[in-house]
C-alpha cells in the first residue's frame, strides 16, 4: 500500500511569485487536507477537499487555493508569495467518511526569499 | 475558542525512564483526540487516537494515552523510553464529523539522554 506522497521535496521561490505543490493520496482515500507548518509551530489547517469539492477552510487568504482531481490527488497553489509563506506544507489523506483520520505525507519545504 | 495546549516545549529524559507528555484542549463539542510524532524533516506519523469508549488507548511504538474529560486532558505516556523516541510530538483535536480540520498544539520536543 502506497502512502501519501508529495512533490517537490524542497522549493525556493522569490517574493511575488506563484507556486504549485502536489499531493498523491493514499490508496483508497478520497479526502485530502493541506496544512502549513511554520518553523517551531504546529501545523495550521489550510483547507480540505472531498470528492473534488472544498470541504472546509482555515484562516488563510484567497491567494491560497487548491484543486482535487478525479484520482483524488491534489494541488495547493499559492499566489503572490510572501516571506511568511516560508514553511513546511503538509498534505494528509483520509478514507471515506473519516475526514478527521488523517495520514500525512513527508511535506514540501517552501522557502520564499 | 478551540485550542490545544502542550505546556512543555522541551523535555529531556534518560533512556529507559518513563515519559509523560501533557496535552490540554478546549473544544466545544465532543472531541476526537490524536497524538502524532514528527522526526526531523519528516511528516507526521499517527501514534494513537481516541474517539470514544475506553479512556485509555494504546498506540504504536509502546505509547498509550489517557483521556480525562473532567480535566480536558489527553496525556501521552510510555513506560520506558528508547533513544529512537527522540522527536517532536504533537497533540491534536478534531471534530466528530467528516470535516477534518485538526487543531494542533505547538508541540513538545523530546530529547533522550543515553
Amino acid at each position: 500500500e502506497t502512502g501519501v506522497t508529495q512533490s517537490p521535496t524542497h522549493l525556493i521561490k522569490t517574493r511575488g511569485q506563484q507556486v504549485t505543490l502536489r499531493c498523491s493520496s493514499q490508496s483508497g482515500h478520497n479526502t485530502v487536507s493541506w496544512y502549513q507548518q511554520a518553523l517551531g509551530q504546529g501545523p495550521q489547517f489550510i483547507f480540505q477537499y472531498y470528492r473534488e469539492e472544498e470541504n472546509g477552510r482555515g484562516n488563510f487568504p484567497p491567494r491560497f487555493s487548491g484543486l482535487q482531481f478525479p484520482n483524488y490527488s491534489s494541488e495547493l497553489n499559492v499566489n503572490a508569495l510572501e516571506l511568511d509563506d516560508s514553511a513546511l506544507y503538509l498534505c494528509a489523506s483520509s478514507p471515506e467518511a473519516r475526514g478527521n483520520e488523517q495520514f500525512f505525507g513527508p511535506g514540501t519545504r517552501l522557502t520564499v526569499l | 475558542a478551540q485550542s490545544v495546549t502542550q505546556p512543555d516545549i522541551h523535555i529531556t529524559v534518560s533512556e529507559g525512564a518513563s515519559l509523560e507528555l501533557r496535552c490540554n484542549y478546549s473544544y466545544g463539542a465532543t472531541p476526537y483526540l490524536f497524538w502524532y510524532v514528527q522526526s526531523p524533516g519528516q511528516g507526521l506519523q499517527l501514534l494513537l487516537k481516541y474517539f470514544s469508549g475506553d479512556t485509555l488507548v494504546q498506540g504504536i511504538k509502546g505509547f498509550e494515552a489517557e483521556f480525562k474529560r473532567s480535566q480536558s486532558s489527553f496525556n501521552l505516556r510510555k513506560p520506558s523510553v528508547h533513544w529512537s523516541d527522540a522527536a517532536e510530538y504533537f497533540c491534536a483535536v478534531g471534530p466528530s464529523s467528516n470535516t477534518g480540520k485538526l487543531i494542533f498544539g505547538q508541540g513538545t520536543t523530546l530529547q533522550v539522554k543515553p
